[in-house]
């Protein structure tokens, strides 16, 4: 069945520092993929997705590029704030399909 | 737009006890999920419905868990009796039809003793 791997955590970062939270799918088809953040005590809340092969997402300053030739859908911030700690989930998904998430990493910022 | 309610937000029962919790979805999707969230991992689905027909159960431990959507809105799942291994968050989310992005709730903490 279809899958997500992302880098294990816990990633612990400065303030203003850039990150790169790594992430690959294997589906059978090409699914929607997007990354959801669980803030502290909060819900989860979809911060950014692509739906199609070279589409950028974008939101909060972070990006991922859907790479359909490395099956990767990298998460990406150029200066990290310490507002972004939280757990960040990489998820695929097909049309009507349950969505596939990943373990989950678990990012602090420090001052 | 509301978004996802769910309650109660937090639950403490002993061990066999059972435990019922309620999600109301964003008006207007058809599409209802449960996700079961252990401390420290990715949610699993539990359950997906579509209005009021079940799609996906298969990971639902059917001995103790039960769900229903009635009118194909609001969604109830129980746990009967509960083990403390069902200690978890429990997320409720729900989607338009045939669209992927779901849209969570806050979820319930429950913690059984």
């Amino acid at each position: 069945g279809d899958s997500v791997t992302q880098m294990e955590g816990p990633v612990t970062l400065s303030e203003e520092a850039f990150l790169t939270i790594n992430c690959t799918y294997t589906a059978t088809g090409y699914p929607s993929l997007f990354w959801y953040v669980q803030y502290p005590g909060e819900g989860l809340q979809l911060l950014l997705k692509a739906t199609k092969a070279d589409d950028k997402g974008s939101n909060k300053g972070f990006e991922a590029t859907y790479r359909k030739e490395t099956t990767s859908f990298h998460l990406e911030k150029g200066s990290v704030q310490v507002s972004d700690s939280a757990v960040y989930f990489c998820v695929g998904g097909q049309g009507a399909q349950k969505l596939v998430f990943g373990q989950g990493t678990r990012l602090t910022i420090n001052p | 737009e509301a978004g996802v309610a769910q309650s109660p937000r937090y639950k403490i029962i002993e061990k066999r006890q059972s435990v019922a919790f309620w999600c109301n979805p964003i008006s207007g999707h058809a599409t209802l999920y449960w996700y079961q969230q252990i401390l420290g991992q990715g949610p699993k689905l539990l359950i997906q419905f579509q209005n009021n027909g079940v799609v996906d159960d298969s990971q639902l431990p059917k001995d103790r868990f039960s769900a229903e959507r009635l009118k194909g809105v609001d969604s109830t799942l129980k746990i009967q009796p509960a083990k403390l291994e069902d200690s978890a968050v429990y997320l409720c989310a729900s989607s338009l039809e045939g669209v992927t992005e779901a849209f969570f709730g806050q979820g319930t903490r429950l913690t059984v003793v």
